[in-house]
Formats: C-alpha cells, structure tokens, sequence
C-alpha cells in the first residue's frame, strides 16, 4: 500500500507569515513528488515539483525534499489571503499515477 | 488553450442505476486519468489510459470501468452504483507519457440516493 501521510490539522497563519506543510511517504523508490492546491469548491493545481534532495524555490514557495527521512515539505513565505486553500502532497508512482495525501487546509488571516 | 473540459458537471443517480462520465483532455495530451475524490479518502487514483490503453488501475471494484478514444478523450462508468460512490470524480490529462504533471478538469459531482 503507497501510502503519503499530512499528519497536520487546519493551520492558520497571518498574513505575511511563513506557513509550513510537511508530508511523509512510504515507498522509498519513490522519485517524484508534487505539491498541489485546491480551492474550495475549484479543482487540484500543480504548484510545485521537486525531484532532488535538498530545497528548490518558485516564488513565494519552497519545496524541500529529504528521500532518506521519506519526507517533502512545502513553504509558503510572505503569505497573502490568496493562499487560503487545501495543499495536496502527491507522490508519483509511474504511469501518470499519483498517490495524494489528504491534504493541509491553510486560512490565511488578514 | 482549452483547459480540462469534464461533463456533466452535476448529477444524481439512486442505487442500482448506472453512470457515464465524460473527459475531454488539453489539446495534444494523450495520457489521460481518473480520480475519485470524497472527504474521508482524499484523492484516489482509478485508472490511466494512453494511446487507448489502460497502463494502471488502482484498487477499485470491477463496477468502475473506463476507455480513451483515438482522439484522447475519455470516459469513466460506473454500474450498479452504490452510496457510497456519491463523489467528486476528476479527470486529469497530461502531455507526457511519464510525468506526473497533472492538469485536472472541474469534476463531476456525481450523488446517489
């Protein structure tokens, strides 16, 4: 079972802060990852891509991948009420076939 | 571009009754995939065709089917359905056989009674 665990509850941030999502995936032959947003209501959009260890940056976002601790995470620096909306880690497994956490809802608060 | 087009948008169905649900994928992909999405499971992966060819299924009961037509576009059905199929059913097309990258149509909220 290629299971991808967001352990966190709802995370509410204030607006200009750094809001941190963190994800752990079970296969270690594992070597894609993405992080998706959804809005409410709106369907999954790609936002990042990592494939390497270590940090790569778009933007207002960071993604960081460590493959030895199974574990990606997602920054989100400067953070505005457009960021408001559930981030969906995604692990990729061959095939165009992607296994979703269940995602991190994240209130951004003016 | 056209994006992701995915028909109906809504729909009810009561137990028992079948469904067909429609994908039209962004012009030139050709790998095109089905997730089923409900609050308590997330995301799950139904199936992936390129070229016309199912490469991958996940762990859905065989009452989940689906097909790609030579022009890409693809259709997902769903028989003798049941409560707890009522979901958020996304089509996703990519350009590339082997990505990842996904670009996801609106779904179609389908809901059994």
């Amino acid at each position: 079972q290629k299971e991808v665990e967001q352990n966190s509850g709802p995370l509410s941030v204030p607006e200009g802060a750094i809001a941190s999502l963190n994800c752990t995936y079970s296969d270690r032959v594992s070597q894609s990852f993405f992080w998706y947003r959804q809005y409410s209501g709106k369907s999954p959009e790609l936002i990042m891509s990592i494939y390497s260890n270590g940090d790569k940056e778009d933007g207002r976002f960071t993604a960081q991948l460590n493959k030895a601790s199974q574990y990606v995470s997602l920054l989100i620096r400067d953070s505005q009420p457009s960021d408001s909306a559930t981030y969906l880690c995604a692990v990729y497994y061959g095939n165009n076939r992607l296994a979703f956490g269940k995602g991190n809802q994240v209130v951004v608060i003016p | 571009k056209a994006g992701v087009t995915q028909t109906p948008r809504y729909l009810i169905k009561t137990r028992g009754q079948q469904v067909t649900l429609s994908c039209s994928p962004i012009s030139g992909h050709r790998s095109v995939s089905w997730y089923q999405q409900t609050p308590g499971q997330g995301l799950q992966f139904l199936f992936e065709y390129f070229s016309e060819t199912q490469r991958n299924k996940g762990n859905f009961p065989g009452r989940f089917s689906g097909r790609q037509f030579s022009n890409s576009r693809s259709e997902m059905n769903v028989s003798t359905l049941e409560l707890g199929d009522s979901a958020l059913y996304l089509c996703a097309s990519s350009i590339d056989l082997n990505t990842g990258e996904l670009f996801f149509g609106e779904g179609s909220r389908l809901t059994v009674l």
